[in-house]
């Protein structure tokens, strides 16, 4: 089955110092990697995906996220975190059309 | 562009009230999506379509029927509201990709907050 875990409930970073939200996942076949974010009171906006090709995929808002095989894992990174980056962050896994997501991460950014 | 928009924002029932909520797209997206945001679970598939006419379930399809009759709507119905379905529902939509199923990107809408007591 698939399935996609963010072992971290919150990550607090201050602002300017670079950032990392871990994912990691488990599916059948190719995987079809995203990143959202949502903003309080907001839909889910995306920023980010993996489907095939350069490992280091650029996304959003300055947002990068690195597909590593043989760790199975998807990490949202950014150099330099800005307190507007505050906000629920979700992994998820593309399989048979579905998005299957993670349970999402809270970044807190402090100035 | 409104991309995709849903109606109500906000709703509170009675236990075994009904109601349906209703969404719309007008990117002329193929697939459309139901799903529930509860906190520290993500969001869980309830109904997804892949196309005008079709539908199926979920992760979560207990205790909602949706219908897409048209292909800019898909609508989501409570037939007998349960405490258990107090839950943020969004919608999505999507355009079927050509890298696989499963690859494209799903857009959202700004979801509905349900509370049923």
């Amino acid at each position: 089955a698939q399935s996609v875990a963010q072992p971290e409930d919150q990550v607090n970073v201050a602002e300017g110092n670079p950032l990392t939200v871990k994912c990691t996942y488990s599916v059948s076949g190719n995987p079809y990697l995203f990143w959202y974010v949502q903003y309080p009171n907001r839909g889910l906006q995306f920023l980010l995906k993996y489907i095939t090709g350069d490992n280091l995929v650029k996304g959003s808002y300055g947002f990068e996220a690195e597909f590593n095989k043989s760790q199975t894992s998807f990490h949202l990174k950014k150099p330099s975190a800005l307190v507007s980056d505050s906000a629920l962050y979700f992994c998820a896994v593309g399989n048979t059309g579905k998005l299957i997501f993670g349970q999402g991460t809270t970044l807190q950014v402090k100035p | 562009n409104a991309g995709v928009t849903q109606t109500p924002k906000f709703r509170v029932l009675k236990t075994g009230q009904s109601m349906t909520l209703l969404c719309a797209q007008d990117m002329n997206h193929e697939y459309m999506y139901w799903y529930r945001q509860d906190p520290g679970m993500g969001l869980r598939l309830i109904h997804y379509s892949v196309g005008e006419g079709t539908t199926a379930k979920g992760e979560v399809p207990d205790g909602y029927n949706v219908s897409r009759l048209k292909k800019q709507n898909f609508l989501l119905g409570l037939e007998s509201a349960a405490p258990s379905q107090t839950s943020v529902y969004f919608c999505a939509s999507s355009l079927p990709g050509t890298s696989g199923w499963g690859a494209d990107t799903q857009y959202f809408g700004p979801g509905t907050r349900l509370t049923v007591l």
